[in-house]
């Protein structure tokens, strides 16, 4: 199974846009790029996925490399319910996770 | 809608026994699939169902098996327990292929 990589926390200040980045060097042509967050006490939620175009949702934007080796969860405006884990997984026919990067957003 | 649900809410066991987790998919939904989320950790892929059978598995023991019922609920079960088997056990349903799943709240189970 492909791997990503995601640093293993951020912050950012509410209402400020907020950048999580993921590596997938060893992505295959028909991986797709899911992400997901959880916030804490309850079960993961879908952010967004996309495959090579980049995808925009009423929750997040996904900017993927033209080279699929790597891509950005956009939030435009972060409010501190954003504050979650955030997984970037390469889908096939089940989502692999990893450990997500920790979102902290204050105030 | 109620969206996935599961129980219990949480449970207490110690080693050597046996457990049993429900999940009830989204209305619609016939693909369940099962993590173990320890603390700190990302959830891990156990196994998915799909028209009653086992369709995919992660690396986990024989230990864990499963069961999909007609109506697409499903079950996790444990036997011999381990205490690092503590853990949240997620369920999610999704349907067909799905580009999303839907998770549950999760089974919080302890093994003393």
């Amino acid at each position: 199974d492909a791997k990503t990589t995601q640093p293993n926390s951020m912050e950012s200040n509410e209402e400020e846009p907020v950048h999580l980045p993921c590596n997938h060097s060893t992505i295959s042509g028909t991986d797709y790029i899911h992400w997901y967050r959880q916030l804490p006490s309850q079960g993961p939620e879908y952010v967004i996925h996309g495959l090579t175009s980049n995808v925009n949702n009423r929750m997040a934007s996904l900017a993927i490399a033209e080279d699929r080796k790597s891509s950005t969860l956009i939030l435009h405006r972060a409010t501190l319910r954003d504050a979650a884990v955030y997984y970037c997984i390469l889908r096939t026919d089940k989502l692999i996770f990893g450990t997500g990067t920790r979102l902290q957003v204050f105030p | 809608d109620a969206g996935v649900t599961q129980s219990p809410t949480h449970l207490i066991k110690t080693r050597g026994q046996q457990v049993t987790l429900r999940c009830s998919p989204k209305s619609g939904h016939d693909t369940v699939s099962w993590y173990q989320q320890a603390l700190g950790q990302g959830p891990q892929f156990i196994f998915q169902y799909y028209e009653e059978e086992e369709r995919q598995r992660g690396n986990f023991p024989d230990r864990f098996s499963g069961h999909q019922f007609p109506n697409y609920s499903s079950e996790l079960n444990v036997n011999a327990l381990l205490l690092g088997d503590s853990a949240l056990y997620l369920c999610a349903s999704s349907f067909g292929t799905p580009d999303e799943q839907f998770f549950g709240p999760g089974t919080r189970l302890t093994v003393l």
